[in-house]
């Protein structure tokens, strides 16, 4: 149990143009999901918080317009990178907290998607 | 000064070897402490999940919290090669809330 997919895995796209990512949960469900980039050899850094029928919450210095986040169902949750731009090239994960009364709140990774805008 | 901080490696030990990795981390709200293992070009798996200080063991993994001294612990028994890969501490103040990672240590199993 406690599968997240992502979609797609990899993208390579021309400056300008944008790119949707989805996250899903595939056997729970998740009210509250997670934004994360991670540069080569360094750590994740938390985009922004997305909870289900609500508007995201973004991290200081992440903007809002150019990282659109939808999660418009308890199972997925989308960020699509508008008018990407090489300096946007990065891989980005998802993660879904497990929404029961039984769990402790555990969080659940995506396999990530690399994005490379050329 | 990061939140948690996290000697990023790498390190290599033989197969068969004990290994322990190490966070410390500064705000003592934090309460919440988990270890995902991450294989390059992956999403992070998470491998254990504690709440405030003591040890728990899965196998042949055991983590351990002190929050006196704000420090955790991962300790691999009988370490494979398969084991190899980034291993990354984290933590957060409240359950579910979004987690604040170490920068992750590289783990080199040699057969």
């Amino acid at each position: 149990g406690a599968v997240v997919s992502q979609h797609p895995s990899r993208v390579i796209c021309k400056s300008g143009t944008s790119v949707k990512i989805e996250c899903r949960s595939l056997d729970f469900q998740a009210t509250t999901m997670f934004w994360y980039r991670q540069f080569p050899k360094q750590s994740l850094m938390l985009m922004a918080t997305s909870n289900e029928g609500s508007k995201a919450t973004y991290e200081q210095g992440v903007e809002k317009d150019k990282f659109l986040i939808n999660h418009a169902s308890l199972t997925l949750s989308t960020l699509t990178v508008t008018s990407a731009h090489p300096e946007d090239s990065s891989f980005y994960i998802c993660s879904a907290r497990v929404s029961s009364v039984t769990s402790q709140g555990e969080q659940f990774f995506g396999p990530g998607t690399r994005l490379t805008v050329l | 000064q990061k939140e948690v901080e996290q000697d990023p490696g790498p390190l290599s030990v033989p197969e068969g070897a004990i290994v322990s990795l190490n966070c410390t981390y500064s705000n003592s709200a934090f309460q919440y402490f988990m270890w995902y293992r991450q294989y390059s070009r992956k999403g992070p798996e998470l491998l254990m999940y504690t709440y405030s200080s003591g040890n728990k063991e899965d196998g042949r993994f055991t983590a351990q919290v002190d929050k006196s001294s704000k420090y955790i612990s991962l300790f691999i028994r009988d370490s494979q090669p398969s084991d190899s890969a980034t291993y990354l501490c984290a933590t957060t103040s409240f359950s579910g809330y979004a987690l604040n990672f170490g920068k992750g240590t590289s783990l080199l199993v040699t057969p």
